[in-house]
């Protein structure tokens, strides 16, 4: 079964760093792209970040573009997300996606992490 | 950036009714849209890919069309479970940005 379990989440004070993890299992991790999600209390889905499946491209959105860093380690199988100045505008349920087929969409999802940016 | 406008940003409707979704995408994005679904406290599912392929397990009441920039979600004979959140996301470029969202409720 294709899963994916993240984990790392917490309450951080603002100016803070976290570094989210997440784990695959039931598929080759090292042949997919993959991606962060984030979702504000009460609000959509905001795209965070994309990796290629060896690592060497990575993208990010305009909010988060010089704080966070998005890599992974494939011989242990997961993906990262390292969250440096945080504010209270990441405060935010975080999900890791793989991402599939020719027009590449996000088909397995995790439960999600919960960040809490706050003094 | 690419910009993905979804409408309405909500409905109610009944169940047994047909509710159609709108997406558009302010620049051409071939026919790399997908549409998730998202119930409260719950990761968001996909549903249908590519525009109109149907992920497996999914419904045949749910259905997707369009091309370019001009999108749609139908779902016919509403079912209780079908309330629910949904979202188009293009893929085509990066940032893989997500339409705002339509949240779908009971009449």
């Amino acid at each position: 079964e294709v899963q994916v379990v993240e984990s790392g989440g917490g309450l951080v004070q603002p100016g803070g760093s976290l570094r989210l993890s997440c784990a695959a299992s039931g598929f080759m991790f090292s042949g997919y792209e993959m991606n962060w999600v984030r979702q504000a209390p009460g609000k959509g889905l905001e795209w965070l970040s994309y990796i290629d499946s060896s690592g060497s491209t990575e993208y990010y959105a305009d909010s988060v573009k010089g704080r966070f860093t998005i890599s992974r380690d494939n011989a242990k199988n997961s993906l990262y997300l390292q969250m440096n100045s945080l504010r209270a505008e990441d405060s935010a349920v975080y999900y890791c996606a793989r991402e599939a087929g020719t027009t590449d969409y996000f088909d397995s999802w995790g439960q999600g992490t919960l960040v809490a940016v706050s003094s | 950036d690419i910009q993905m406008t979804q409408s309405p940003s909500s409905l109610s409707a009944s169940v047994g009714d047909t509710v159609t979704i709108t997406c558009r995408a302010s620049q051409t994005i071939i026919n790399f849209l997908n549409w998730y679904q998202q119930k409260p406290g719950e990761a968001p599912k996909l549903l249908i890919f590519g525009v109109s392929s149907l992920q497996r397990g999914v419904p045949s009441r749910f259905s997707g069309g369009g091309s370019g920039t001009d999108f749609t979600l139908t779902i016919s004979s509403l079912q209780p479970e079908d309330f629910a959140t949904y979202y188009c996301q293009q893929t085509y470029y990066a940032p893989r940005r997500f339409g705002q969202g339509t949240k779908l409720d009971i009449k």
